[in-house]
């Protein structure tokens, strides 16, 4: 089982940005595709966006939401992944999950998440 | 408001059967066989319960089960126990444009 950890959250304001970072264990962080998913206060989980393993091109596709702003990366050499966060809004205040894809388009392995807090 | 659509709550006693409805459209339930359901219990990480609709991940309860039918899925948990209680998400696969889409989640309280 896959152990991911979240770290980077914190207050910003609007407008600004931030990045996340996500470590991972417990599996085979080269081969895995990685994706980011965020809850805000009170609502649902929103998919965010996702990384594909190197081997398959390593591209990353995003939710409309959040296209052109925000910019997922991975280290495969230090097992780690990254969400850059730029032009930051209100509507962005949320949890951030980071999550390691099983099979078939579903999430085998989850972190707890980080606050990131967008506010004046 | 989320692309599916969940009860916010459901609740039970113990030992029996809840079912939580999970209902998207066309374009995402209704068109892949890729829904999956997740357990979050506050302050610790989501944990996968089911996916491809049906299928459990080792380790998981058979108490868990999912079904489709259309364009909604369901997840039944039965013998309800106390550690049951938590919020549980739906997620489908939506193609190549959206992805993913969530439920706004479920509620399950255990009276």
């Amino acid at each position: 089982e896959g152990q991911l950890v979240e770290s980077g959250g914190g207050l910003v304001m609007p407008g600004g940005s931030l990045r996340l970072s996500c470590g991972a264990s417990g599996f085979d962080f080269n081969y895995a595709w990685m994706a980011w998913v965020r809850q805000a206060p009170g609502k649902g989980l929103e998919w965010v966006g996702r990384i594909k393993r190197r081997s398959d091109g390593g591209t990353a596709d995003y939710a409309a939401a959040v296209k052109g702003r925000f910019t997922i990366s991975r280290d495969d050499s230090r097992n780690m992944l990254y969400l850059q966060m730029d032009s930051l809004k209100a509507d962005d205040t949320a949890l951030y999950f980071c999550a390691h894809y099983g099979g078939r388009e579903y999430f085998r392995d989850w972190g707890q998440g980080t606050l990131v807090i967008v506010s004046s | 408001q989320s692309a599916l659509t969940q009860p916010a709550s459901v609740s039970g006693s113990p030992g029996q059967s809840i079912t939580i409805s999970c209902t998207g459209t066309s374009s995402d339930v209704g068109s892949y066989d890729l829904v999956s359901w997740y357990q979050h219990h506050p302050d610790r990480a989501p944990k996968l319960i089911l996916y491809e609709n049906t299928k459990r991940p080792s380790g998981v309860s058979s108490r868990f089960s999912g079904s489709k039918s259309g364009n909604t899925a369901s997840l039944t948990i039965s013998g309800l126990q106390a550690d049951d209680e938590a919020d549980y998400h739906c997620c489908s696969y939506a193609g190549s444009d959206t992805y993913h889409v969530f439920g706004g989640g479920t509620k399950v309280t255990v009276l």
